[in-house]
């Protein structure tokens, strides 16, 4: 069975300063990884995914993140936060060979940003 | 890019009655769509995987009977929650899963029973 942990349920940074929300998963076959935000009573936008090609992925508003196997990590960064950044920050894995069906959630971690 | 809208945003029911949320992809048909449950500080599940014109595939321990899924078009499925209670008070998004492999989510919906 696959599993998602994110550690730290909460992250603050201040404005400028790097990004890191940590990731790490656990499956019996060649993972797909995702990263989606959340802003207060929206719903989940994509910011980036990896499907086996670069480990690392570049997505939307600066954010990357890179697929360590040997770590089964993905964690999600960013050089520097934009207040615009404070939201839910959800990884999440699904089966490689299903493609994107079904998505295994971790809990969230929740980004606050102080100016 | 696509939208996935969720309907309605927040509902308190009576414990015992029934309530309906629904998922609508508004600019691309969605042959699947996915019922998701997330309680407090806790994960999104998956509670099932609805295809159009045919069976909710429901995930191990959720009551098929208690969560009524219709995908009946491809741009619409429906959750009923059945005979609500207070335990069945949480937040329920969809998402929806396009020609292109991309998935796209609702907004959620919370339910509250009293």
């Amino acid at each position: 069975a696959q599993s998602v942990t994110q550690l730290g349920s909460h992250v603050s940074v201040s404005e400028g300063a790097l990004v890191l929300l940590r990731c790490n998963y656990s499956s019996s076959v060649p993972p797909y990884l995702f990263w989606y935000v959340q802003y207060p009573n929206q719903g989940l936008q994509l910011l980036l995914k990896y499907t086996s090609a670069a480990t690392l992925v570049k997505g939307i508003n600066g954010f990357e993140a890179e697929f360590k196997k040997s770590e089964t990590s993905f964690h999600l960064t960013k050089p520097s936060a934009h207040m615009s950044d404070a939201a839910e920050y959800f990884c999440a894995v699904s089966e490689g060979n299903t493609g994107f069906q079904k998505l295994v959630f971790g809990t969230g971690t929740r980004l606050l940003v102080s100016p | 890019g696509a939208v996935v809208s969720q309907h309605p945003s927040r509902v308190i029911c009576k414990s015992g009655t029934s309530v309906k949320i629904e998922c609508r992809s508004l600019d691309f048909q969605a042959t699947t769509m996915f019922w998701y449950r997330q309680f407090p500080k806790q994960s999104l599940m998956l509670m099932a995987t609805s295809n159009e014109g045919s069976k909710a595939t429901y995930e191990q321990g959720v009551e098929k009977d208690k969560f009524l899924i219709n995908h009946a078009s491809l741009t619409l499925s429906t959750l009923t929650v059945t005979s609500a209670h207070p335990e069945d008070s949480s937040f329920y998004i969809c998402s929806a899963r396009e020609s292109g492999n991309t998935i796209y989510f609702g907004e959620g919906s919370w339910l509250t029973v009293v």
